[in-house]
């Protein structure tokens, strides 16, 4: 049961341009997003995070977009630039009292970004 | 701050052998989580640690261990592998834990594959 959906394994755009990269969920009790960018034999690097009480953050020319009702949230790259180019991970945590969501993410499969000069 | 450490980078095996990887945390971060990231599953939680304490489990066999010292530094063991254990063994850091602003960090990770 993949409770974290990326359904688009890759994506090409042009320097300068928008890149958005999406993501779906379908676990209710996720109240915690966050982005991951990843390049090849390195471990992922935290990109940006959002909390369900919100419905937007920024960071740079990062921004993170959730949608509670749809369960789907967005990576907005602008501009996007060649050394951008990555695998993004989504990744979601659940705030629960049994404590059965300490230090566990899950995650989706993955998209691979490139951007061309 | 010096980021998460992972020893050793790669590792090669055989069936039935066993192996301990390790992980150092971020100075100052408390928990400690692994994940196996294979093409076919992606990322796969492990297991948690914080205060030397495992807190959480995920989906797989007791060959499958762990434990965390004092220090918070942190080792995983796998016993009896078998040739699906070959994978990318990542470690990452957290200052609590859990969620709501608590990111976790990465290592680049333990390149593993059993023969």
């Amino acid at each position: 049961d993949q409770q974290v959906k990326q359904n688009s394994p890759s994506l090409s755009v042009q320097e300068g341009r928008i890149s958005i990269l999406n993501c779906d969920y379908t676990n209710s009790m996720f109240d915690y997003f966050l982005w991951y960018k990843k390049y090849p034999a390195e471990g992922p690097t935290f990109l940006i995070s959002i909390s369900s009480i919100k419905d937007k953050n920024e960071d740079g020319r990062f921004t993170v977009f959730l949608n509670k009702s749809a369960k789907h949230l967005s990576l907005h790259i602008v501009p996007s630039q060649p050394g951008d180019s990555a695998v993004y991970f989504c990744a979601a945590s659940a705030t629960d009292a049994g404590g059965t969501s300490y230090g566990k993410l899950t995650f989706g499969q993955g998209t691979i970004l490139t951007v061309h000069p | 701050k010096a980021g998460v450490t992972q020893t050793p980078r790669y590792l090669i095996k055989t069936r039935g052998q066993q192996v301990t990887l390790s992980c150092s945390p971020i100075s100052g971060h408390r928990s400690v989580s692994w994940y196996q990231q294979t093409p076919g599953q992606g990322l796969q939680f492990l297991f948690e640690y914080f205060s030397e304490t495992q807190r959480n489990k995920g989906n797989f066999p007791g060959r499958f261990s762990g434990r965390q010292f004092s220090n918070s530094r942190s080792e995983m063991n796998v016993s009896t592998l078998e040739l699906g254990d070959s994978a990318l063994y990542l470690c990452a850091s957290s200052v609590m834990g859990g969620a709501r602003g608590n990111e976790q960090f990465f290592g680049p990770g333990t390149r593993l594959t059993v023969l």
